[in-house]
């Protein structure tokens, strides 16, 4: 099992439509989390940052976490066609192996206008 | 402020050569830190470098190995290549080495092909 799972992809909505992306982790050390988003041919960019259990909003973006399910969560209102990208979770712990990221696989998301 | 900065952007090599990735990172960082992103999967961690001094290191065999200069620039060489190494090679650097709570900046990458 890997440590991050994410949901399979591709994602594909009409504009305005709400968005959910989720990923569960098996590792309980984590205790931050985030949400990178990558365009075509570039590297990833943070979105969201959230650290132990809680909401957090910014904007269109919501991020979720669970940790008592290991589960977390982004959501995106109102989607726009500019919102089309990769989503990427990532999480990390603050002892040991405290120096990386440990990211799920990615959702590429394509919003129709 | 200048972003992180990798070269070259595109690199094609054959089995069994080496390979030297270089990256130039953000103006007042002094952590950079490797990742290897394989065609659909998420950015693997392969190691990290805080103030010229390894900190940190993935699953990844030691023909991956790198080095970090004074001005906090740093490169990552792998010898021996393989066919697996294809992938896109990206740095990130940060003000702190502990990257929980803090941004890491990307550069745009480095694409592999191994052939």
């Amino acid at each position: 099992q890997k440590e991050v799972e994410q949901d399979p992809g591709p994602l594909s909505v009409p504009e305005g439509a709400i968005v959910s992306l989720n990923c569960t982790y098996s590792n309980s050390a984590f205790q931050y989390f985030m949400w990178y988003r990558q365009y075509s041919r570039k590297g990833p960019e943070l979105l969201m940052y959230t650290y132990s259990s809680g909401n957090k909003e910014d904007g269109r973006f919501t991020a979720q976490v669970d940790k008592s399910s290991k589960y977390i969560s982004l959501f995106i209102r109102d989607s726009q066609p500019s919102d089309s990208a990769t989503y990427l979770c990532a999480m990390s712990s603050s002892t040991g192996a405290n120096s990386k990221l440990t990211f799920g696989k990615g959702i590429t998301l394509s919003v129709r206008p | 402020e200048t972003g992180v900065t990798q070269s070259p952007t595109h690199l094609i090599k054959t089995r069994g050569q080496q390979v030297t990735l270089r990256c130039s990172s953000q103006s007042g960082h002094n952590t950079v830190s490797w990742y290897q992103q394989a065609l659909g999967q998420g950015p693997q961690f392969i190691f990290q470098y805080y103030r010229e001094e390894e900190n940190g290191r993935g699953n990844f065999p030691p023909r991956f190995s790198g080095l970090q200069f004074p001005n906090y620039s740093s490169e990552l060489n792998v010898n021996a290549l393989e066919l697996d190494d294809s992938a896109l090679y990206l740095c990130a650097s940060s003000h702190k080495k502990v990257v929980g709570n803090e941004k890491l900046f990307f550069g745009s990458g480095t694409q592999l092909s191994v052939l």
